[in-house]
């Protein structure tokens, strides 16, 4: 089975900060890699697919890279908005999430 | 617009059954991948079961042999049958429509299963 494992944890931040979460997985995924946001009682909700596409509607201070085993979501300038918990999951061989990683108000 | 609601969700005791419900629209379940994802109270994302357009289903280690997930395409809608249920599958069950990069584009509000005595 392929693991996802998601750093920080925890992320403390302000608005306007440039923030950057990693995930990393344990054998080569090339870049069947996507990012979901998720708030407390909400479905997550899709931000980034294959690694590095932007879905339709979601905005432009989203933006993801990486292949193989190493990837980063980066939020450009933190909105109030964004502060959630944010996952990544692997789709090279069926499915899995990273644990998560809490993005909070600093 | 695509929506998937899912339904039957309750309390249960271990080691009874449920079956759940997605019904979907905007779309045909029958061309497309669906899965079951779940959420333990607290916890992370944990994915379930997949069946695919061809009807193949696929299922996580730890409810192998316990869960399957079918469809009825007249009707439009997935189900998990659930049995010999443990503590441990207390979540919020979401299912999911799996785009063809292998995530998930559309997901339903999920449905509560607690499983306790």
């Amino acid at each position: 089975d392929i693991q996802m494992t998601q750093s920080p944890s925890t992320l403390s931040a302000s608005v306007g900060d440039r923030v950057t979460i990693t995930c990393r997985a344990s054998q080569n995924i090339n870049r069947w890699l996507a990012w979901y946001q998720q708030k407390p009682g909400k479905a997550p909700k899709l931000l980034i697919y294959k690694a590095s596409s932007l879905e339709s509607g979601v905005p432009s201070r989203f933006s993801g890279s990486g292949s193989g085993t190493e990837f980063t979501l980066t939020i450009s300038s933190l909105q109030p908005d964004d502060f959630a918990t944010y996952y990544c999951q692997q789709s090279n061989s069926y499915s899995t999430f990273g644990q998560g990683t809490k993005v909070e108000i600093k | 617009e695509v929506q998937l609601v899912e339904s039957g969700g309750g309390l249960v005791q271990p080691g009874g059954s449920l079956r759940l419900s997605c019904a979907a629209s905007g779309f045909s379940v029958s061309d497309n991948y669906m899965s079951w994802v779940r959420q333990a109270p607290g916890k992370g994302l944990e994915w379930v079961s997949i069946i695919y357009n061809s009807g193949t289903t696929y299922y996580a280690d730890s409810v192998t042999g316990r869960f399957t997930i079918s469809r009825d395409n007249f009707k439009n809608t997935i189900y998990l049958q659930m049995n010999s249920l443990r503590a441990e599958d207390t979540a919020v069950y979401y299912c999911a429509r799996v785009a063809g990069s292998g995530c998930y584009g559309a997901w339903g509000q999920g449905t509560l299963v607690t499983v306790s005595s």
